[in-house]
């Protein structure tokens, strides 16, 4: 069972607009949300995190939104840009038993 | 160096040869991690070390042998492994296990299995 659902799978997005990925998870021990960044050849590099007693997290052009009633979350890319161009992956964290759960990832491509 | 390194970056190997992947990191961290990462498919957790102690192990076929001898190093030791076990294999490292602690990825290492 997937622990993480990610949607959509890839997103194509004109330079300047905003680039939005959803994820969505069903257990409710997850306490830490963070968002990795993969450019080809290269490792998953952490982006932004946040906490389910948070809603909104906002890091530059990059910002989480959270519903913990709907068991959700999303990122948000403002102003995309095509070095923004790469896999985001969201992933949900547990303190209980080491539980570390990733989407499937979204491969983003921002065009001029 | 800094970061977590990965060696080799590419290997191709038969199913009846023995292996290992080497990862070390240069950041002072006590936990390192080794993930299986397959495409359209969420990263797989296979194993987790924190302080060299193993404490998690995904049911991760005894064909994956981890070895953590101190906590800069974890290797990754193959042997009779099966086609659908060609991946890339990524391995990070964190402060420590607790959920908020982040993980800080190597490149991986992209494994083809003949």
């Amino acid at each position: 069972q997937q622990q993480v659902k990610q949607s959509p799978q890839s997103l194509i997005v004109q330079k300047g607009g905003i680039s939005i990925i959803n994820c969505a998870y069903e257990n409710t021990a997850f306490d830490y949300f963070p968002w990795y960044q993969q450019f080809p050849g290269k490792g998953p590099a952490l982006l932004i995190a946040i906490r389910p007693d948070v809603s909104e997290k906002k890091e530059g052009r990059f910002t989480i939104s959270f519903n913990k009633s709907a068991k959700q979350f999303s990122l948000h890319i403002m102003d995309s840009q095509p070095g923004d161009s790469a896999t985001y992956f969201c992933a949900a964290t547990s303190n209980t038993g080491n539980q570390f759960y990733f989407g499937t990832g979204t491969s983003l491509t921002v065009i001029p | 160096e800094t970061g977590v390194t990965q060696t080799p970056r590419h290997l191709v190997m038969g199913m009846t040869n023995k292996k290992s992947l080497k990862c070390e990191q240069h950041l002072g961290h006590n936990a390192m991690y080794w993930y299986k990462q397959s495409a359209k498919k969420p990263l797989e957790l296979m194993f987790v070390y924190n302080f060299k102690e193993q404490t998690e192990n995904n049911s991760v076929p005894s064909r994956f042998s981890p070895e953590c001898p101190n906590s800069s190093h974890l290797f990754l030791h193959l042997h009779t492994l099966q086609p659908e076990d060609s991946a890339l294999y990524l391995c990070a490292s964190s402060q420590g296990v607790r959920s908020n602690q982040p993980q800080h990825f190597g490149d991986g290492t992209r494994l083809s299995i003949l």
